[in-house]
C-alpha cells in the first residue's frame, strides 16, 4: 500500500471548518483513500473513503486532487468532540485487506 | 449497522496468567477479522489476520504461540494472551471488514499485566 504523510498536529477553533491534509504521492490507480479517527482510548471510527471523486457524508467531505497525489478531509463545523487522531490510509481494492496505520494527525478543537 | 463488540474493555491480570479477548460482529458476518495492538502514544500495529475456519496469519515479530487466535464462527474471533507479562500490557483492538469497502473496529481492550 502507498505511504501517506500527514502533519503531526493541528488546531481548529470550535465551529470552524477543520481541513486535514494528506499526501499520498505514490498512490496507484486501484488504491482507495480512507480516513479514520481515534478518540482517546477508543477504537478507530470510520469517517469516509474515496477513489478519485470527491465524497461527502454526514460526518465529513473528502476532496481528492485530480492527480490523486493528495487529499483533504474537511469537517465542516468542528466541535470539541471532534478532537482526535485522524488517520489517512491508502489501500488497494475493496476486499478484506488489513489497514496499515501511520502516525496520523492529532486534531485539537479549541473552544 | 456494522457493529463490532469487543470484551472485556479493561482487564488486569497477574503475570504468568492467560487472558482471552472476544471480538464479535453483531449484525454482519465477518470471514476475516484483524487484531491490532497499540502502545501509549503510538499508532495501531497489526498483529494478525484472523480467518474463519483456518489458521490465523501473524505479522512478523508476533509470537503465534503467545497470542492465540481462534475464529471458529463467522461472528466471533478470540485473542488469548498466554503467560502474560508486563510488557504485554497494551491496548488491543479488533476490526472486521464489512464487505462494503469499510472496516468497523471494536472499542478496544486495555490489558494491564501486574
Amino acid at each position: 500500500d502507498a505511504k501517506t504523510t500527514q502533519p503531526t498536529s493541528m488546531d481548529c477553533a470550535e465551529g470552524r471548518a477543520a481541513n486535514l491534509p494528506c499526501n499520498h504521492s505514490t498512490i496507484s490507480g486501484n488504491e482507495y483513500v480512507y480516513w479514520y479517527r481515534q478518540i482517546h482510548s477508543q477504537g478507530p471510527q470510520y469517517i469516509i473513503h474515496g477513489l478519485k471523486n470527491n465524497e461527502t457524508n454526514e460526518m465529513a467531505s473528502l476532496i481528492i486532487t485530480e492527480d490523486r497525489k493528495s487529499s483533504t478531509l474537511i469537517l465542516p463545523h468542528a466541535t470539541l468532540r471532534d478532537t482526535a487522531v485522524y488517520y489517512c490510509i491508502v489501500r488497494a481494492g475493496a476486499g478484506s485487506y488489513q489497514l496499515t496505520f501511520g502516525k496520523g494527525t492529532k486534531l485539537s478543537v479549541i473552544p | 449497522g456494522a457493529v463490532v463488540s469487543q470484551h472485556p474493555s479493561r482487564v488486569i491480570c497477574k503475570s504468568g496468567t492467560s487472558v482471552k479477548i472476544e471480538c464479535r460482529s453483531l449484525d454482519f458476518q465477518a470471514t476475516t477479522m484483524f487484531w491490532y495492538r497499540q502502545f501509549p502514544k503510538q499508532s495501531l500495529m497489526l498483529m494478525a489476520t484472523s480467518n474463519e475456519g483456518s489458521k490465523a496469519t501473524y505479522e512478523q515479530g508476533v509470537e503465534k504461540d503467545k497470542f492465540l487466535i481462534n475464529h471458529a464462527s463467522l461472528t466471533l474471533s478470540t485473542l488469548t494472551v498466554t503467560s502474560a507479562h508486563p510488557e504485554d500490557s497494551s491496548f488491543y483492538i479488533c476490526s472486521a471488514g464489512t464487505g462494503r469497502g469499510g472496516y468497523t473496529f471494536g472499542s478496544g481492550t486495555r490489558l494491564t499485566v501486574v
